[in-house]
């Protein structure tokens, strides 16, 4: 089975402030995505990565994906009450091509 | 724009009874869906693999018997789950993937919270 550890689990910040999220796994991984989700909600889907070494930016959003492709970062910069969820990601098995296996998650709360 | 539904949206049900979710694709067809399931304050646990006009692949530890899934159509993945108990509350999510920007990339429903009492 292919886990992929999400820290911190919990992360309860104020606004202004920058944050690093981490997803690490000792598996690869052909693309990496992340997610955001908000309570009673399904996940909505805000970056995908595929190549060794991407960085990719959304905002104030920016994901990395390790040079191995078994790891990846979501950094958010000046943190605003509305980027409170709970932060996902998932990668795609290189083997199967669409069966995704979702990290352990990390609750953010920004507050003011 | 939402690209998969889900319905309802939530559901209440007594013990023993079964409760049907839909999960369609929207604006396309999907050979495949998939479905999750969610316990409070966890990540999404992957439960099956739907596949059009084929049998439903099951995740280990999944009961095939009592989550009945169903792809009859290319819009349209049902689960069933059939003698509900107390310990089937959770919220199940359906997803797709679809081929955007070159991305296979994957999207879900917005869920449905099922309670049994």
């Amino acid at each position: 089975t292919q886990l992929l550890e999400q820290s911190p689990q919990f992360l309860s910040i104020q606004e202004g402030e920058n944050l690093t999220v981490y997803c690490n796994s000792s598996s690869v991984f052909s693309s990496l995505q992340w997610y955001r989700q908000e309570p009673g909600e399904g996940p909505v889907l805000l970056v995908t990565v595929v190549t060794g070494g991407e960085v990719k930016k959304l905002k104030r959003l920016t994901f990395q994906f390790g040079d191995a492709r078994k790891d990846s970062s979501l950094h958010i910069t000046a943190a605003q009450p509305g980027d409170t969820g709970l932060y996902l990601c998932a990668g795609r098995n290189t083997g199967t091509a669409s069966k995704l296996t979702f990290g352990t998650g990390t609750r953010l709360q920004v507050t003011l | 724009g939402a690209v998969v539904s889900q319905h309802p949206s939530w559901v209440i049900c007594k013990s023993g009874t079964s409760v049907k979710i839909e999960c369609r694709s929207l604006d396309f067809q999907a050979t495949t869906m998939f479905w999750y399931r969610q316990f409070p304050k966890q990540s999404l646990m992957l439960m099956a693999t739907s596949n059009e006009g084929s049998k439903a692949t099951y995740e280990q530890g999944v009961e095939k018997d009592k989550f009945l899934i169903n792809h009859a159509s290319l819009t349209l993945s049902t689960l069933t789950v059939t003698s509900a108990h107390p310990e089937d509350s959770s919220f199940y999510i359906c997803s797709t993937t679809r081929l955007a920007g070159g991305l296979n990339e994957q999207f879900f429903g917005p869920g449905t919270r099922l309670t049994v009492l």
